[in-house]
């Protein structure tokens, strides 16, 4: 059975600080995904993550896959307060199916 | 852009009621999908439908069951609601292939008193 932690679930940080939340997972799989999701609203596609070492960008978020770690990480540079939310990562298992996180519910104060 | 549309953003039922979720999607995807997200949870997959008529078992199925009759629709079923399925309920769809990702609707809050 396909198992993932994200930690921390929750964390508070400084505008302008660095941080990395950590997803790991149970067994080998092709695909992972970050999503984000703001209060009261349905979850934002932001990373696919296909092969290992893969690394991707957008704007103050960086995404890469360790897939012999079973470890995707999700680094935040330079916080602002709009990348308050919560953020979930997803494993790609058999079917398409998709197992999700437990979620990192972020809050950056000014 | 994809569109996935979820029926109702709130909802209140009394326990025993027989509820209706309804989600559609106009992306002419095969895979639909119903989550429930419940806080430090995440979200666990209650069914999932690869093919009209077609469904599989998710990781919480009990207490649920769904309904595909077109390919733009997936209804979820709850037979006789209880106050333990009090949760927000997301669907969400995606294209076969494995690769891609899947489009979620803006969720509908359930709350069975």
């Amino acid at each position: 059975e396909l198992k993932v932690e994200q930690n921390p679930l929750f964390l508070s940080m400084q505008e302008g600080k660095n941080y990395t939340i950590y997803c790991n997972y149970s067994t080998t799989s092709d695909r992972l995904y970050w999503y984000r999701q703001d209060p009261g609203k349905s979850l934002e596609s932001l990373f696919v993550l296909l092969s290992n070492g893969a690394v991707k960008q957008e704007g103050r978020l960086m995404a890469s896959l360790d897939t012999k770690a079973r470890l995707s990480t999700l680094h935040i540079t330079a916080a602002v307060h709009d990348l308050s939310a919560t953020y979930f990562c997803a494993v790609g298992n058999a079917g398409n199916m998709l197992t999700f996180g437990g979620g990192t519910r972020l809050m950056v104060k000014p | 852009d994809v569109k996935v549309t979820q029926s109702s953003r709130y909802l209140v039922k009394r326990t025993g009621e027989k509820v209706f979720l309804e989600c559609v999607q106009d992306m002419d995807h095969e895979n639909m999908f119903w989550y429930r997200q419940d806080p430090g949870l995440g979200l666990r997959l209650i069914y999932f439908s690869y093919d009209v008529k077609m469904k599989e078992k998710g990781d919480i199925p009990e207490g649920y069951s769904v309904s595909r009759e077109k390919k733009e629709r997936f209804s979820l079923i709850l037979e006789s609601a209880s106050t333990n399925q009090t949760s927000m309920y997301l669907c969400a769809s995606s294209l076969t292939g494995g690769l891609t990702e899947a489009f979620f609707g803006q969720g509908t809050r359930l709350t069975v008193v």
